[in-house]
C-alpha cells in the first residue's frame, strides 16, 4: 500500500528563516510526486511535480527536491504571505490515475 | 478563467437525507475527480472519471454515487447521507489520467447531523 508522511504537522518561523518540509514516501514505483498549497477555505493549488531522484524544481522562494525515499520542500526567506498548508502526494507506476496524499504541513510565517 | 467550480460550497443536511454536489470545468480536461478532506488526514479519492463516459472507484466510494454528465461537469451524489460523511469535499480535473498535475476547486463543506 502507497503511503506518503509529511513533517512537521506544523512549522512556525520568522519572517527570513529558511527551513525545509519533509515528505518520505513508499510505493512500488514512483511515477510522479507533487507539491501543492492548500490556502484556509481553499482548494489545494498545484506547484511542482518531480518524475525522478536527483530532480530539483524552482519557484520563488521555493524550492523542491527528491530522492528515492523522500522529497523536501526547501523555503528560503520566508514571508508571511508564504504561510499555508503544503500537501505532498505520490502517484505509482501501477495507479495511473490516483494520487496518494499525505496529510499536510501547516506552515505559519511571523512577521 | 474560472477553472474548476464547485456548487454548493456550504451545505446542512439531516441524517438520511440525499443530495447531490455539482462540478464543472472549463479547462476541456478529460479526467475528473472528487475528493473527501477530513482533519489529520490526507485528501482520500471518492470516484474518478478518466474521460467522458466512464467512472471508476476510488479509495473510499461507499455511500456515493457520481454521474460524468459530459465533458465538463462530474457530479456526486449521497443518497442516504450519514454522520461519518461529514467533510469537505474537492473536485479536481486534469488534462488525461496519468502524470498530469490535477486542478482543484475551491471545496463544498458539507456537515450532516
Amino acid at each position: 500500500e502507497d503511503q506518503v508522511t509529511q513533517s512537521p504537522e506544523a512549522l512556525r518561523l520568522q519572517e527570513g528563516e529558511s527551513s525545509s518540509l519533509n515528505c518520505s514516501y513508499t510505493v512500488s514505483g514512483l511515477r510522479g510526486l507533487f507539491w501543492y498549497r492548500q490556502d484556509p477555505g481553499k482548494g489545494p493549488e498545484f506547484l511542482f511535480t518531480l518524475y525522478s531522484a536527483g530532480e530539483e524544481k524552482e519557484k520563488e522562494r521555493l524550492k523542491a527536491t527528491l530522492t528515492k525515499k523522500e522529497s523536501f520542500l526547501h523555503i528560503t526567506a520566508p514571508k508571511p504571505e508564504d504561510s499555508a498548508t503544503y500537501l505532498c502526494a505520490v502517484q505509482a507506476r501501477g495507479s495511473a490515475r490516483q494520487l496518494t496524499f499525505g496529510s499536510g504541513t501547516q506552515l505559519t510565517v511571523l512577521p | 478563467n474560472a477553472g474548476v467550480t464547485q456548487t454548493p460550497k456550504f451545505q446542512v443536511l439531516k441524517t438520511g437525507q440525499s443530495m447531490t454536489l455539482q462540478c464543472a470545468q472549463d479547462m476541456n480536461h478529460n479526467s475528473m475527480y472528487w475528493y473527501r478532506q477530513d482533519p489529520g488526514m490526507g485528501l482520500r479519492l471518492i470516484y474518478y472519471s478518466a474521460s467522458e463516459g466512464t467512472t471508476d472507484k476510488g479509495e473510499v466510494p461507499n455511500g456515493y454515487n457520481v454521474s460524468r454528465l459530459n465533458k465538463r461537469e462530474f457530479s456526486l451524489r449521497l443518497e442516504s447521507a450519514a454522520p461519518s460523511q461529514t467533510s469537505v469535499y474537492f473536485c479536481a480535473s486534469s488534462e488525461i489520467a496519468g502524470t498530469q498535475p490535477q486542478h482543484f476547486g475551491d471545496g463544498t463543506r458539507l456537515s450532516i447531523l
